[in-house]
């Protein structure tokens, strides 16, 4: 079946890397998304990778996929006390001969950052 | 771009009554989708919508629930017979249509039912 799997708590000191990492089981996902929700509000789109690339950077970001493990990890870099968030790594497995009808969510990485 | 926007914010019912959420897309998505969040897990898709067309819809949403999109622009749910069990984030996103168009979400309206 669909499932997403992340470790549910990380903390770190302001100004050090934090690698948040996510396992998911769909190999058809064509695109794996990080997302970040700040208490009380909706889901901000972080960045996203198509399946068939290795990395991507985008400022202080950097994704990691290893299609082989089904392993994705965000990176941030230089973390400040604002990246303290839930960050949720989603897969979008196809369904029903190739629309994108939803997103499959794991249950999100607590970050803290200590000043 | 004013985002994606939801009303009310809270709603607080008591069980057995009726509620209604509604959510306005970004103006150019054509695809708007409902998903559910509760406490200490991540969202769990519901349904979408592809203009007025409800394309797909998850085994969660229950005979209770009701989701329109009229004219192909704002959305409601509605959930009857509230239970205890309902109460949640309800989040709205859209997208636009191509495959790799990421959902941007709305801020959600969190229902409490006592």
């Amino acid at each position: 079946g669909e499932d997403v799997e992340q470790s549910l708590f990380l903390s770190v000191r302001e100004g050090d890397s934090s690698v948040i990492n996510c396992t998911y089981t769909d190999s058809s996902s064509t695109y794996l998304y990080w997302y970040k929700q700040e208490p009380g509000a909706g889901l901000q789109l972080l960045t996203y990778i198509f399946s068939n690339m290795d990395m991507k950077q985008d400022q202080r970001l950097t994704v990691l996929l290893n299609k082989k493990d089904k392993h994705l990890s965000l990176r941030i870099a230089d973390t400040q006390t604002g990246d303290s968030a839930i960050y949720f790594c989603a897969e979008s497995p196809r369904v029903y001969g190739g629309s994108q009808g939803n997103l499959i969510f794991g249950k999100g990485t607590k970050l803290s950052v200590k000043p | 771009d004013t985002g994606v926007s939801q009303n009310p914010r809270h709603k607080i019912t008591k069980r057995g009554q009726n509620v209604t959420f509604r959510c306005d897309p970004i103006s150019e998505h054509n695809r708007l989708y409902w998903y559910r969040q509760t406490l200490g897990q991540g969202p769990e898709f519901l349904t979408y919508f592809q203009n007025e067309a409800q394309l797909e819809k998850s085994r969660l949403l229950s005979d209770r629930f009701s989701a329109e999109r009229p004219k192909g622009s704002f959305s409601t749910l509605e959930i009857q017979r509230t239970e205890q069990g309902d109460s949640a984030m309800y989040l709205c996103a859209s997208s636009l249509t191509r495959d790799n168009s990421p959902l941007h979400f709305g801020n959600g309206t969190r229902l409490t039912v006592t």
